[in-house]
């Protein structure tokens, strides 16, 4: 059984900093891009960033709404993904979900955590 | 950057044909996934590459994707199928991936 099962979330300052972690199983996952996808109350979903596979490179990608503030690693060894986030904003304020595809860019989010809660507030 | 655009809500009696489109520059040349979101959960992919369906998911789930729209066709639709629907595409220019505003399907 294929679970993607995120921690880490919680209050935070503005400012403040937050570390994400992405706990993987049932697949594959040194050879999986995961993803971070957001989703502010209420509000649709917006894609955060990407780390690809080792076999390309573990290169990243970041909306612009984060690049330079967010960065995601993965530890191959734990099968697990993070998402380090520094400089918080209250507009970061939002359920951050897990996700992962196969292997090309074009690939779907085929499979989804559950969701961790950030909530950035004074 | 790279735009799709959703009517926010579609509303269809039970045993209807629900049309749910996606407007995007030109994609038709991109590959096109839809996501269906129910209240408190998390997204679930219902199409992908178009127009193919996962395991699991009902035959009445079809995608088709022309010129400049793609769109989810939920036929018979049920009760169960109210739900947010979300396109999503890969930019090749910006290698960014980007959702479509979702619509909000009302079973009447």
């Amino acid at each position: 059984e294929v679970q993607l099962v995120e921690s880490g979330g919680g209050l935070v300052q503005p400012g403040g900093s937050l570390k994400l972690s992405c706990a993987a199983s049932g697949f594959t996952f040194s050879g999986s891009a995961m993803h971070w996808v957001r989703q502010a109350s209420g509000k649709g979903l917006e894609w955060v960033g990407r780390i690809r596979s080792k076999a390309n490179s573990y290169a990243t990608a970041y909306a612009a709404s984060v690049k330079g503030r967010f960065t995601i690693s993965r530890d191959d060894s734990k099968n697990t993904a993070y998402l380090q986030m520094n400089s918080l904003k209250t507009e970061d304020t939002a359920v951050y979900y897990c996700t992962r595809s196969y292997s090309s860019s074009s690939d779907p989010f085929d499979y989804w955590g559950q969701g961790t809660l950030v909530t950035v507030s004074s | 950057s790279y735009v799709l655009t959703q009517p926010p809500s579609v509303s269809v009696a039970p045993g209807k044909t629900a049309r749910i489109t996606c407007g995007g520059n030109n994609i038709g040349s991109k590959s096109v996934h839809w996501y269906q979101q129910k209240p408190g959960q998390a997204p679930v992919l219902v199409i992908y590459y178009d127009s193919d369906r996962p395991s699991g998911i009902p035959e009445r789930f079809s995608g088709s994707n022309s010129g400049n729209t793609a769109t989810l066709t939920i036929s018979r639709v049920e009760a169960g199928d109210e739900a947010d629907y979300y396109c999503q595409v890969w930019d090749s220019s910006s290698d960014h991936h980007v959702f479509g505003g979702g619509t909000k399907l009302t079973v009447l």
